[in-house]
C-alpha cells in the first residue's frame, strides 16, 4: 500500500513565523496536493504539483507557497503565519481510485 | 452554485439503522465516483470506487451512482458505532487529475 506520511501531527506556531509543513511519499507518484480543511468550508486546494519542481495554484494559494525539490517529497511553506492559517492540512497522492491522503497536521497559529 | 453538493449534517441515529448518504452535481462529465471515510483528527481513507453508473457492494456498504440524475448515494446497512465518522464525496472527469469534493456529512451512530 502506499503511504503518505506528514511529519507532524500537531503543530504550534506564532504569528509571523515561518511555518514549513512535509509531506513525504513512499512510491514514485507524480501528483501530490496540498488541502486545507475547516468546518463548514470542507476540503480547499491550496496547491498541487505534478512533478519534481512543477506547482500549480489551487483555489487558496494566497499566504502559502510550496517547493518539490525531489519527487517523493512536496512541502507546503507559511511564508508569515496567521492566525486564519489555523486548521488542518493534508497532503494526499493520487493513486489507483483517486487519492490517499496523510494522516494531517493540525496547525494552530496564536 | 457550488459543483458537488452535500448536506453537512450532522446526522445522528440509533445502532442499527440503515444510513443514506447523498451527493449530487452538477458536472455530466464526472465519471469516476468516491467516498472517503474520516474519523476525527485523521485523514480521510478511501471506502468506495465507483465508475460510471450503477451499484457497488461491500460488505454493509454500497454505493449508487445515478448519472443520469446527477446523484449519488452511500448506504450504510446495520450501522455501529464504529461507522461514526465523517463522509466526503467525490468525483472527477476522465482524464482528470484532481477530484471535487463535497463539503462532507457528519455521521453519529448511537449505541
Amino acid at each position: 500500500d502506499v503511504k503518505v506520511t506528514q511529519s507532524s501531527r500537531y503543530l504550534v506556531k506564532r504569528t509571523g513565523e515561518k511555518v514549513f509543513l512535509e509531506c513525504v511519499q513512499d512510491m514514485d507518484h507524480e501528483n501530490m496536493f496540498w488541502y486545507r480543511q475547516d468546518p463548514g468550508l470542507g476540503l480547499r486546494l491550496i496547491y498541487f504539483s505534478y512533478d519534481v519542481k512543477m506547482k500549480e495554484k489551487g483555489d487558496i494559494p494566497e499566504g502559502y507557497s510550496v517547493s518539490r525539490e525531489k519527487k517523493e517529497r512536496f512541502s507546503l511553506i507559511l511564508e508569515s503565519a496567521s492566525t486564519n492559517q489555523t486548521s488542518m492540512y493534508l497532503c494526499a497522492i493520487t493513486s489507483l481510485y483517486g487519492y490517499t491522503f496523510g494522516s494531517g497536521t493540525r496547525l494552530t497559529v496564536v | 452554485q457550488k459543483e458537488v453538493e452535500q448536506d453537512p449534517g450532522p446526522l445522528s441515529v440509533p445502532e442499527g439503522a440503515i444510513v443514506s448518504l447523498n451527493c449530487t452535481y452538477s458536472n455530466s462529465a464526472f465519471q469516476y465516483f468516491m467516498w472517503y471515510r474520516q474519523y476525527s483528527r485523521k485523514g480521510p481513507e478511501l471506502l468506495m470506487y465507483t465508475y460510471s453508473s450503477g451499484n457497488k457492494e461491500d460488505g454493509r456498504f454500497t454505493a449508487q451512482v445515478d448519472k443520469s440524475s446527477k446523484y449519488i448515494s452511500l448506504f450504510i446497512r446495520d450501522s455501529q458505532p464504529s461507522d461514526s465518522a465523517t463522509y466526503l464525496c467525490a468525483m472527477k472527469g476522465q482524464g482528470a487529475q484532481k477530484l471535487v469534493f463535497g463539503q462532507g456529512t457528519r455521521l453519529t451512530i448511537n449505541p
